[in-house]
């Protein structure tokens, strides 16, 4: 259980061009998930939180209008880095928090990530 | 500020032995505790969660929870060279759901 699956796998584009990723939870609900990006050799740095129904949460610094985050059904969230450059080359991985979780049990499990290149 | 704050390594253990891994949190509001694997190239991938003040033990692995000392830690007993990776210790505060992640141990296990 609690699987998370990320589409595509890995993504290369030209500068200017928008790229789309998926994050599925696949057997379990979630309101709530998570989008981070990973620099090489470096943490996770969280991007935003995607409420299912409303509009993101985005974290200090982070441009929302160039990631754009769509919550849209309980299952499924996007992320579409707009006009991409290649200082956004980056691993991007998404996390679902399940939402029947008992209170303290509720994990994070995250999906296998999006490697983007962009040239 | 929240910070959570761990030793980035690498931390090198002999194959059989027990690593240690250690993470301190800055806020006392924090409410649960999250140790996360990651290989290189890969996703984080939970080990194992931890809320309460003492041990927790789920196989070769034991998380210890100090709220006073605001420590948390891992313990990986009988270490094989597949647990080769970053270890990640992850906080979540009272307030929302988001979790604020450590740096990382890069621990080494050589056979």
């Amino acid at each position: 259980g609690a699987v998370v699956s990320q589409h595509p796998s890995w993504v290369i584009c030209k500068s200017g061009t928008s790229v789309k990723i998926e994050c599925r939870s696949l057997d379990f609900q979630a309101t709530t998930m998570f989008w981070y990006r990973q620099f090489p050799k470096q943490s996770l740095m969280l991007m935003a939180t995607s409420n299912e129904g409303s509009k993101a949460t985005y974290e200090q610094g982070v441009e929302k209008d160039k990631f754009l985050i769509n919550h849209a059904s309980l299952t499924l969230s996007t992320l579409t880095v707009t006009s991409a450059h290649p200082e956004d080359s980056s691993f991007y991985i998404c996390s679902a928090r399940d939402s029947k979780a008992a209170e303290g049990t509720d994990t994070q499990y995250f999906g296998p990530g999006t490697r983007l290149t962009v040239l | 500020q929240k910070e959570v704050e761990q030793n980035s390594g690498p931390l090198s253990v002999p194959e059989g032995a027990i690593a240690s891994l250690n993470c301190t949190y800055s806020d006392r509001g924090s409410q649960s505790f999250f140790w996360y694997r990651q290989y290189s190239g890969k996703s984080p991938e939970l080990i194992m969660f931890i809320y309460s003040n003492g041990d927790k033990e789920d196989g070769r692995f034991t998380a210890q929870l100090n709220k006073a000392s605001q420590y948390v830690s891992l313990l990986i007993r009988d270490s094989q060279p597949s647990d080769s990776a970053t270890y990640l210790c992850a906080v979540k505060y009272n307030a929302g759901n988001m979790l604020t992640f450590g740096g990382g141990t890069r621990l080494m296990v050589k056979p």
